[in-house]
């Protein structure tokens, strides 16, 4: 089962600069990989799949690289609704999907 | 619009039973994988269960393998999932999530609000 983690836990931004969320896998992935966000209260909302793909609907502020075993969720300017935790996914099998423990987003 | 409701949650002592609901609509329901995700007070996501769209498939984590069951009614457009021998760990808000299956990547691109499920005697 691939391991996926998560860095940094917290991550502290001032509204209008770029916040950049790291997911590891611990063996080669592809770009099989998903980005949520979470807000307090709500459930997740699908941000970017594929590794870079952005859903329908998402801002293009949002924008997800990389491939095999590094991937970046990057917010070119943050927004005041965009303060939440952001997790990464990874589909393993039917069987196992695993997630990242979570980045939370926070005002500087 | 796309909207999945899950109901049914509420305490239950260790070793206890619950089932769970989640009705969907704003989509064909019975053209899509369905899957139950769940959220420890304070935690990250962990996958529960899974469905295919017929029922003709089903999906266990190992923590909950012998002890859940899933199924749904594709004429009710509801997907189900009952809960036994519950433990304090299994105390978590449960989501149900639309699975889409595109260019190769499996991804959630739907979830619903959850139903919280306390565990304590």
């Amino acid at each position: 089962e691939t391991v996926m983690t998560q860095s940094p836990a917290t991550l502290s931004v001032s509204p209008g600069e770029r916040a950049t969320l790291s997911c590891r896998a611990s063996q080669s992935i592809g770009t099989d990989l998903a980005w949520y966000q979470q807000k307090p209260g709500q459930a997740p909302r699908l941000l970017i799949y594929g590794a870079s793909t952005r859903a329908t609907g998402i801002p293009t502020r949002f924008s997800g690289s990389g491939s095999g075993t590094e991937f970046t969720l990057t917010i070119s300017s943050l927004q005041s609704e965009d303060f939440a935790v952001y997790y990464c996914q990874h589909f393993n099998n039917w069987f196992t999907w695993t997630f990242g423990q979570g980045t939370k987003v926070e005002i500087k | 619009e796309v909207q999945l409701v899950a109901s049914g949650g509420g305490l239950v002592q260790p070793g206890g039973s619950l089932s769970l609901s989640c009705a969907a609509s704003g989509f064909t329901f019975s053209s899509f994988a369905m899957f139950w995700v769940r959220q420890a007070p304070g935690k990250g996501l962990e996958y529960v269960s899974g469905i295919s769209y017929n029922g003709g498939s089903t999906y266990y984590a190992n923590s909950v393998k012998g002890r859940f069951i899933i199924s749904r009614d594709n004429s009710k457009n509801t997907l189900y999932l009952q809960m036994g021998s519950l433990r304090a760990e299994d105390m978590a808000v449960y989501s149900c999530a639309r699975v889409v299956h595109n260019s190769g990547w499996y991804y959630f691109d739907y979830w619903g609000q959850g139903a919280l499920v306390t565990v304590s005697s």
